[in-house]
């Protein structure tokens, strides 16, 4: 079963616009971590943040954690159409090293 | 460094028959995952593999099964297919496990 989901499950912005997905899970984790996928390939290593994090920022990219609402975020700034694409979570629990994904969020960024 | 590589890329079976997909690692990464994804059960962990052992194990029939060797190179293997079995398995390396994860293409299977 799938630890994480993922709200929206499909979001539709206009190119400049900023993106916000969100992520819940129910155990307690070592890090979660946001992935992104083209259009049935290969998946995408964006951004770590481990459990004693709260924020932290890659590019256009700002990831936030809230451990006591076991919930996280991604914002994607000035987004452009090839950011068009699914976007993942992926948690690694406290008492393994597997990473269990949420079900996605499908963007699509309008030229 | 060269990326994860997976073979082959695409793959039509039959129902009953039996699969083995193929997986490299990024060199120096001894950790390597295996993932079904499907349209409708999104992204399901099948097992890891750490110095040829196998660490973790998802919620799979005993059909599917995998090893490592040596070389940290993986393949996985599923028996007696069903249609069902119809997905995009993507492997996945990283130095350690739990880390990030540096996934190949997937090879497409479509079980007829």
């Amino acid at each position: 079963s799938q630890q994480g989901e993922e709200d929206p499950q499909a979001l539709s912005i206009q190119e400049g616009e900023n993106a916000t997905m969100n992520c819940s899970y129910k155990t307690s984790i070592n890090n979660l971590q946001w992935y992104r996928q083209n259009s049935g390939r290969g998946l995408v290593h964006l951004i770590l943040i481990r459990s004693n994090e709260r924020e932290k920022h890659s590019g256009r990219l700002r990831v936030t954690l809230d451990t006591s609402k076991k919930s996280s975020s991604l914002l994607i700034t000035a987004s452009r159409a090839a950011d068009t694409a699914s976007y993942f979570c992926a948690t690694r629990e406290t008492s393994g090293s597997r990473l269990t994904f949420g079900e996605g969020t499908q963007l699509t960024v309008n030229p | 460094k060269a990326g994860v590589t997976q073979t082959p890329r695409y793959l039509i079976k039959t129902r009953g028959q039996q699969v083995t997909l193929s997986c490299s690692p990024i060199s120096g990464h001894r950790s390597v995952s295996w993932y079904q994804q499907t349209p409708g059960q999104g992204l399901q962990f099948l097992f890891e593999y750490f110095s040829e052992t196998q660490r973790n194990k998802g919620n799979f029939p005993g059909r599917f099964s995998g090893r490592q060797f040596s070389n940290s190179r993986s393949e996985m293997n599923v028996s007696t297919l069903e249609l069902g079995d119809s997905a995009l398995y993507l492997c996945a390396s990283s130095l350690a496990g739990g880390h990030e994860q540096y996934f190949g293409p997937g090879t497409r299977l479509t079980v007829t």
